[in-house]
């Protein structure tokens, strides 16, 4: 089992480029949702998604977009890059009913130059 | 809204050394609560979750927490560390109704010197 996979591992890019961080699952979670880590700041909750077609903001939504046209893929969009972008962001999928038990990607080191 | 506080940002002991590392939560619910951890170079593992029952729960390598309602408390704990158990942890939690969200603690870094 592939579990939760994130592309790329490792990105730079220029102030005001524009890129997609990928993040697919393979175990048919209804849930999923993009975290960024940051020293001395734990993990944050950027977007989340219920299913397919829903999403919705997390702690720290601003300069993300994202969208949810199937199950398996929940992709994470910066339009415009700024440095404070710079971070390891984290995707993380679980199922709903019963507790919570989240899976989570590798990570993806994004810095912004 | 929730949050989730750790008191130890960087902690340093020796091998054979006990641990206890903070956490505190503000939600006035039911929760659910989490460990994770993070060696360096890789990804959250989940080292121990509390959902209900016994408040003292036990995960893997060696680790356990005592969930503690009156004072919105889950500590971490581990009698003797490893120099293995260098690591970042993270306290979570998320309510009772599973939206597949989680509310993370700022972490704190274990150095285990040998």
């Amino acid at each position: 089992n592939a579990g939760v996979t994130q592309t790329p591992k490792f990105q730079v890019l220029k102030t005001g480029q524009s890129m997609t961080l990928q993040c697919a699952q393979d175990m048919n979670h209804e849930y999923m949702s993009w975290y960024r880590q940051d020293p001395g700041m734990g993990l944050r909750l950027i977007h989340y998604s219920v299913g397919a077609g829903i999403t919705d903001q997390g702690e720290v939504p601003n300069g993300y977009n994202v969208s949810r046209s199937t199950t398996e893929d929940f992709p994470l969009r910066l339009l415009s890059a700024a440095p404070s972008q710079t971070s390891v962001y984290f995707c993380a999928s679980s199922s709903p009913g019963g507790p919570p038990k989240l899976f989570f990607g590798s990570g993806t080191q994004l810095s912004v130059l | 809204a929730q949050s989730v506080s750790q008191h130890n940002h960087h902690v340093i002991l020796s091998e054979a050394a006990s641990l206890e590392l903070g956490c505190n939560y503000s939600y006035g619910g039911t929760v659910n609560l989490f460990w994770y951890v993070q060696y360096p170079g890789q990804h959250l593992q989940l080292l121990l979750k509390y959902f209900s029952g016994d408040p003292l729960v036990k995960g893997i390598k060696g680790f356990e927490a005592e969930f503690i309602k009156s004072k919105f408390s889950f500590n971490l704990r581990k009698p003797s560390v490893q120099w293995s158990d260098t690591a970042e942890y993270f306290c979570a939690v998320t309510s009772s109704g599973n939206t597949g969200k989680l509310i993370f603690g700022q972490g704190t870094t274990l150095q285990v010197k040998p």
